[in-house]
């Protein structure tokens, strides 16, 4: 069985830029989660999907934003960045709501 | 204070040895307990769930202890492959959010 997948797996952008970031889940989850963990620091909990909805946001600022597509896909996209905003972004994937949570590879996002 | 507090380590062990990972959590409201690894810039891997009732998987053993908000790990045997740093892992309430401990790095060394 697939695992979740994350692309692209290296992104550079510049400050000012956006970038979007994509996951899809194991196949038959239906909940996403998106973190952010920062060089040297622990993971941040960013934002969580369900069913196509987001459920909770972590404290991060309104230009991290995403959704969820009907395929339980999801996108998070970056506005404005920062050079602060470089980090690997990691999505999760579970099969029920705050289930046991399933890592992809992540996306190393470098802002120059 | 910090909602999940491990001792960072490193713990450097010779292959064969017992470790033990401890681990703090603040809020009462806790609900749920994870054990993760992550091997160095990958992403965290589930290793186990910890249940009040404690749970075994092979080498690992995890306890729950809810009255003293604290969580162990235990591995027998450790093997070369065992080497990561291991994060305690809590869900509050409800929300979905993994909070993470900083993590604990095992060496394990031949």
């Amino acid at each position: 069985e697939a695992g979740v997948t994350q692309s692209p797996t290296h992104l550079i952008k510049t400050r000012g830029q956006q970038a979007t970031l994509r996951c899809s889940p194991i196949s038959g989850h239906t909940s996403v989660y998106w973190y952010q963990q920062a060089l040297g620091l622990g993971l941040q909990f960013l934002l969580w999907y369900d069913e196509g909805e987001e459920r909770n946001r972590g404290n991060f600022p309104p230009r991290f934003s995403g959704r969820q597509f009907p395929n339980y896909s999801s996108e998070l996209n970056v506005n404005a960045l920062e050079l602060e905003d470089s980090a690997l972004y990691l999505c999760a994937s579970s099969l029920v709501r705050e289930g046991e949570q399933y890592f992809g590879p992540g996306t190393r996002l470098t802002v120059t | 204070r910090k909602e999940v507090e491990q001792d960072p380590g490193p713990f450097n062990v010779p292959e064969g040895a017992t470790v033990a990972f401890n681990c703090t959590y603040s809020n009462s409201a806790s609900q749920s307990f994870f054990w993760y690894r992550q091997d160095c810039r990958k992403e965290p891997k589930l290793l186990m769930s910890v249940y009040s009732s404690g749970n075994e998987d092979g080498r690992f053993t995890a306890q729950l202890n809810r009255a003293s908000q604290y969580i162990s790990l235990l591995i027998r045997d450790s093997k070369l492959s065992d080497s990561a740093t291991y994060l305690c892992v809590v869900i509050v309430n409800q929300g979905g959010k993994l909070i993470f401990g900083q993590g604990t790095e095992l060496s394990v060394k031949p």
